[in-house]
């Protein structure tokens, strides 16, 4: 079975400044993809980047980027210049097994 | 454009009545899922059709069934519904089951009076 945990339930930020969500998972899968879901408020869960277990390169959406480390199995979200639509339920999944496996989210506030 | 549509956005049911909730995706992929979304949490994975096959998880309710009759559609059928299914109701496509990202639909929110 697999695990995905997020540490943090709620994260703040100021508008324009960087900030970094964190993601921790558990698999005997060797090939799986990791992904960063959004979910705003009432509004539709959007795919905001994946990252392939096999390619050590971090992955990387516009200000989105992921720091991918395999060894630890940890997964973390860098969101830079960040903006007041960026405030979201952010969840971090595995499909290590076919299926989605989702962490707990976190809440991102974005100041202004 | 290409999409996955959930009707209603917010059903109102009785508590014991029957209700379905209904998913349409125009992006002919093999696979749909449904999944239940409480407060604040993760979604839940209830069953998911891989073509014309049903697989349904393990914990899922027997009060919960699905329908798929065609590509196109998808639906969730709860028999009696009961003051602890109300939440948020998501249907998700994906192209296969392996390493293709699920679409996901708006949602429809289930409130049991």
């Amino acid at each position: 079975a697999q695990t995905v945990t997020q540490s943090q339930p709620e994260m703040s930020v100021q508008e324009a400044e960087t900030v970094t969500l964190s993601c921790t998972y558990d698999t005997s899968e060797s090939d799986y993809y990791l992904f960063w879901y959004k979910q705003p408020p009432s509004r539709q869960m959007i795919l905001v980047i994946r990252q392939e277990a096999y390619k050590q390169q971090n992955a990387t959406e516009n200000r989105f980027s992921v720091n991918f480390q395999k060894a630890a199995k940890s997964f973390s979200l860098k969101i830079s210049d960040s903006q007041l639509g960026d405030a979201a339920m952010y969840f971090c999944a595995t499909n290590a097994g076919n299926m989605l496996t989702f962490g707990g989210g976190t809440r991102l506030m974005v100041k202004p | 454009d290409a999409m996955v549509i959930q009707n209603p956005r917010y059903q109102v049911t009785q508590f014991g009545k029957p209700v379905t909730l209904s998913c349409s995706q125009t992006l002919n992929h093999n696979v749909m899922y449904w999944y239940q979304q409480k407060s604040s949490q993760a979604p839940k994975l209830l069953f998911h059709y891989y073509d014309k096959d049903f697989n349904n998880e393990a914990d899922t309710p027997d009060n919960f069934q699905s329908r798929r009759p065609n590509t196109s559609f998808c639906f969730l059928d709860i028999r009696s519904p009961g003051l602890g299914d109300a939440a948020m109701y998501l249907c998700a496509t994906s192209r296969d089951r392996s390493n293709q990202p699920q679409h996901f639909g708006d949602g429809t929110r289930l409130s049991i009076l």
